[in-house]
């Protein structure tokens, strides 16, 4: 099974980018890399999902570099409403194998 | 589209009591799963579908079944509750290599 590690919490302050990373190191050929985000009391919300190198949507960026070990979520210029617990994923889609972490709890300060 | 629907919201239960937590979804996804996602933690895979007929079993099955008759409909059932099967569950559905939409979720206590 793909086994991710993440920070378990941040700090940041508005207006700053917040780069978050998650270790796979067992990660296999045919597995993506998926983020999700989720706010108190509510389920979660993909952010966006790649296989190598970088993808780049209208909320974030994500980085992976050549051996695919690691990945590094990027939000640009945070605000209070990116306060949330962000999930990395790694797996092929819907398969047995996909497992959510127990995620890295972002706190943006004023 | 009204997504993904879940209903109770919130549900109460005794020991030893059965109920379906039902789940549906208008976008015509193939992909639908049934998480449970305990205080402070991440989500765990309970069962899921990859269409209509299809049903596996995820990281924690014990204690709930599925049935998949329709491609719109998943419900979860919980034979015999028990308090750790207190949680709150979350229904998603995706199509085949996509992002998964997530319900609103069913807060249950079981006393």
């Amino acid at each position: 099974l793909a086994k991710t590690t993440q920070p378990i919490s941040m700090d940041s302050y508005e207006g700053q980018e917040v780069n978050i990373t998650c270790s796979h190191n067992n990660i296999a050929t045919n597995d993506y890399i998926t983020w999700y985000q989720q706010f108190p009391s509510q389920g979660p919300r993909f952010i966006i999902q790649g296989y190598k190198t970088k993808v780049t949507n209208e909320v974030a960026s994500l980085f992976i570099p050549a051996d695919r070990k690691s990945s590094t979520l990027s939000l640009p210029r945070v605000s209070l409403s990116d306060t949330a617990v962000y999930y990395c994923l790694v797996g092929v889609y819907n398969n047995n194998d996909m497992r959510f972490g127990a995620g890295t709890r972002l706190t943006v300060k004023p | 589209n009204a997504g993904v629907t879940q209903t109770p919201k919130f549900q109460v239960l005794k020991t030893g009591q059965s109920m379906t937590l039902q789940c549906a979804q208008d976008m015509n996804h193939e992909y639908m799963s049934w998480y449970r996602q305990d205080p402070g933690m991440g989500l765990r895979l309970i069962h899921y579908s990859v269409g209509a007929g299809i049903t596996d079993q995820g990281e924690v099955p014990n204690g709930y079944n599925v049935s998949r008759s329709t491609t719109e409909d998943f419900p979860l059932r919980l034979l015999s509750a028990a308090p750790s099967q207190t949680s709150v569950y979350f229904c998603a559905s995706s199509r085949q290599g996509h992002e998964q939409f997530f319900g609103p979720g069913t807060r249950l206590t079981v006393l």
